[in-house]
């Protein structure tokens, strides 16, 4: 079974702390992605990554940048949290470098941002 | 750009009665298309999909849907519904380029009376 975990299930931080994000995917997947959930806009996608060191911009990247050192990792980072921030994120992973394939999420972090 | 609809957020149904969600999609090619599940304070998890062939894809958890061309939809169906069913629901459509992303839907949320 793929297994993507999420570094902590819930995080509280203050407004203009540097946040980091960790996800850990063990399925040797080429892809990685980060989504915000947050009530009546289903996920949006803030980046993703197609290879190590390789990333792009989704719908929403603002105030966000990622990092994938190696394969299995990708970190979302919050430069400087904002109120505006606080939501659930989400990790996922899929293994089809240059097409569809099924994208595979962890549990989640719920971040709030007081 | 591809789109998902999904036009309603929630639905209320009694335990054993069949129970049909609804995803119209707009993308100008053959579309990716994906039923997701999210069960309270989890991640998402595949349902089933459709890349070709039949148009009627059957699930896990006794779910199907229907791929209809013509009227851009790929809609959710189960025959019974089960207390456990009840959940929030993603629509996802993907392309065959652009590294396997996903445009999710605002979701459906199910509950399910006894």
């Amino acid at each position: 079974d793929v297994k993507v975990t999420q570094s902590s299930r819930y995080l509280v931080k203050r407004t203009g702390e540097k946040v980091f994000l960790e996800c850990v995917q063990d399925m040797d997947h080429e892809n990685m992605f980060w989504y915000r959930q947050d009530p009546g806009l289903g996920l949006r996608l803030i980046y993703f990554s197609y290879d190590v060191k390789m990333k792009e911009k989704g719908d929403i990247p603002e105030g966000y940048s990622v990092s994938r050192e190696k394969k299995e990792r990708f970190s979302l980072i919050l430069e400087s949290a904002s109120t505006n921030q606080t939501s659930m994120y989400l990790c996922a992973s899929s293994f089809l470098a240059g097409g569809p394939d099924t994208q595979y999420f962890g549990p989640g972090t719920r971040l709030t941002v007081l | 750009a591809q789109s998902v609809t999904q036009p309603d957020i929630h639905i209320t149904v009694s335990e054993g009665a069949s129970l049909e969600l609804r995803c119209n999609y707009s993308y100008g090619a053959t579309p990716y298309l994906f039923w997701y599940v999210q069960s309270p304070g989890q991640g998402l998890q595949l349902l089933l999909k459709y890349f070709s062939g039949d148009t009627l894809v059957q699930g896990i958890k006794g779910f199907e849907a229907e791929f209809k061309r013509s009227q851009s939809s790929f809609n959710l169906r189960k025959p019974s519904v089960h207390w456990s069913d009840a959940a929030e629901y993603f629509c996802a459509v993907g392309s065959g380029t652009s590294y396997g992303k996903l445009t999710f839907g605002q979701g459906t949320i199910l509950t399910v009376h006894p």
